[in-house]
């Protein structure tokens, strides 16, 4: 079974420009997750769909974060303007709709850093 | 709101020892607990998760306790190897909810 694909895995901008990551979830499950994980720290949700709606956004920074999941399968975030504080790295993850135990599997993130 | 703090933040030590990790969440709420491994440069490999209703699980050299009532687990690994050096994130999920609330991490140091 394939995992949680992502690109890039890395990525070097200046502050202002803008970003966008990509994630392929495993096949089937239905609730995507994306993360945001500052060195030092443990990963903070972004925002989680199931299928293609928003279930919880409520610590993604609106004005300059966005994220789509189209057809309910590959999932884009987007930074637009980055700041020097977006430097972290950014885990999607993705778990199965049914069954009680919700286990989450995660792709191996994309390292951004800001200058 | 459900806070997740895991002592230490780093720990080295000596091959073949057994040691423990620590993880305290303040909301006894929750429906499961979740270990993850995370090598540098790398995403979270799931190592053990606990429903609510249990009380530990065990994995190999890997075993893992929930006591929801005072709020903590432990991650408790034998005999040590080289290879188990990386940091260790417990992440709890609320009743009701998906999404998981980590811990900072224990980054672990086994020396040969």
């Amino acid at each position: 079974e394939a995992g949680v694909a992502q690109s890039p895995r890395y990525k070097i901008i200046e502050k202002r420009q803008s970003v966008a990551f990509w994630c392929n979830p495993i096949s089937g499950h239905a609730t995507l997750y994306w993360y945001q994980q500052i060195l030092g720290q443990g990963p903070k949700l972004l925002i989680q769909f199931q299928n293609n709606g928003v279930v919880d956004d409520s610590q993604l920074p609106k004005d300059r974060f966005s994220a789509e999941r189209l057809k309910g399968v590959d999932s884009t975030l987007k930074i637009q303007p980055a700041k020097l504080e977006d430097s972290a790295v950014y885990l999607c993850a993705s778990s199965l709709i049914q069954g009680a135990v919700y286990e989450q599997y995660f792709g191996p993130g994309t390292r951004l850093t800001v200058t | 709101k459900q806070e997740v703090t895991q002592i230490p933040a780093a720990l080295s030590v000596p091959e073949g020892e057994n040691l423990v990790l620590n993880c305290s969440f303040t909301d006894s709420a929750i429906y499961n607990l979740q270990w993850f491994r995370q090598d540098p440069g790398k995403g979270l490999t799931s190592l053990l998760l606990i429903q609510s209703s249990q009380r530990e699980q065990t994995s190999g050299r890997l075993n893992a306790s929930l006591d929801k009532s005072s709020g903590r687990s432990t991650l408790y690994i034998a005999a040590s190897q080289p290879g188990d050096s990386a940091t260790y994130l417990c992440a709890v999920r609320r009743q009701g909810a998906q999404k998981l609330v980590f811990g900072q991490g224990t980054r672990l140091t086994i020396n040969p």
